[in-house]
């Protein structure tokens, strides 16, 4: 079966401090990767979703950037971050546009 | 550009009692998806509808999609604590890989 590991659960980091969440799937090949944001009770923000290696496109004009080096890796970075990028951050697969997307357990990232 | 809003933001009501949350999208899609967030937690998918008329139920839960009304809704028969969360709809983008998040529902039942 397919499973989705994210990770770190929590992180505090000071204003200034690089980013780097890792997303990765387990049980699937080619699987369409997505970064979502959740600000605190609110709605997902889509972020960057990516349907193959190297091939990132971005929603959201930001401080962030995404990766895809392999090809069940999604990686979300940040060189500088800022109090605005705390947030609940969420990785999730699906396999095609027939089906739902499947979410990691989410990283809490707040930003001191 | 697709926007997908949901009604009521919040609701509070008691157990025992029915009601519907609606899911309003701005441009055509065929593919509607509902998703449960306990506080604190990822997101669970609770139902897959990809045409027209389709109706999905799971317990005290039952979805269904007007395509052609651009509405999606999420029935609630007979609520229990337990289905106290957040819903959240998301449609899929025609033509793309995404998947565009409705605000979410607050749903909170009382004893």
């Amino acid at each position: 079966s397919q499973t989705i590991h994210q990770w770190p659960a929590t992180l505090v980091q000071p204003v200034g401090s690089p980013l780097s969440l890792e997303c990765t799937v387990e049980g699937t090949s080619n699987p369409n990767l997505y970064w979502y944001r959740q600000a605190a009770g609110r709605g997902l923000q889509l972020l960057f979703y990516s349907v193959g290696i190297g091939q990132i496109s971005s929603e959201v004009p930001q401080n962030l950037s995404a990766s895809r080096p392999q090809d069940r890796q999604f990686i979300l970075s940040s060189k500088k971050l800022l109090l605005s990028d705390s947030g609940f951050y969420l990785c999730a697969w699906s396999p095609d546009t027939a089906t739902e997307a499947f979410f990691g357990q989410g990283t809490r990232l707040t930003v001191v | 550009e697709l926007k997908v809003e949901q009604n009521p933001l919040f609701l509070s009501m008691q157990e025992g009692k029915n009601y519907t949350i609606y899911c309003n999208y701005s441009t055509t899609s065929d593919r509607l998806y509902w998703y449960r967030q306990d506080p604190g937690k990822s997101l669970e998918s609770l139902f897959v509808l990809l045409s027209n008329g389709a109706v999905k139920q799971e317990g005290r839960l039952m979805a269904s999609l007007d395509t052609k009304a651009r509405l999606s809704t999420l029935h609630i028969t007979a609520a229990v604590h337990d289905l106290s969360a957040t819903y959240f709809c998301a449609v899929g983008a025609s033509g793309t890989y995404k998947y565009i998040f409705g605000t979410g529902t607050r749903l909170k039942v009382l004893a």
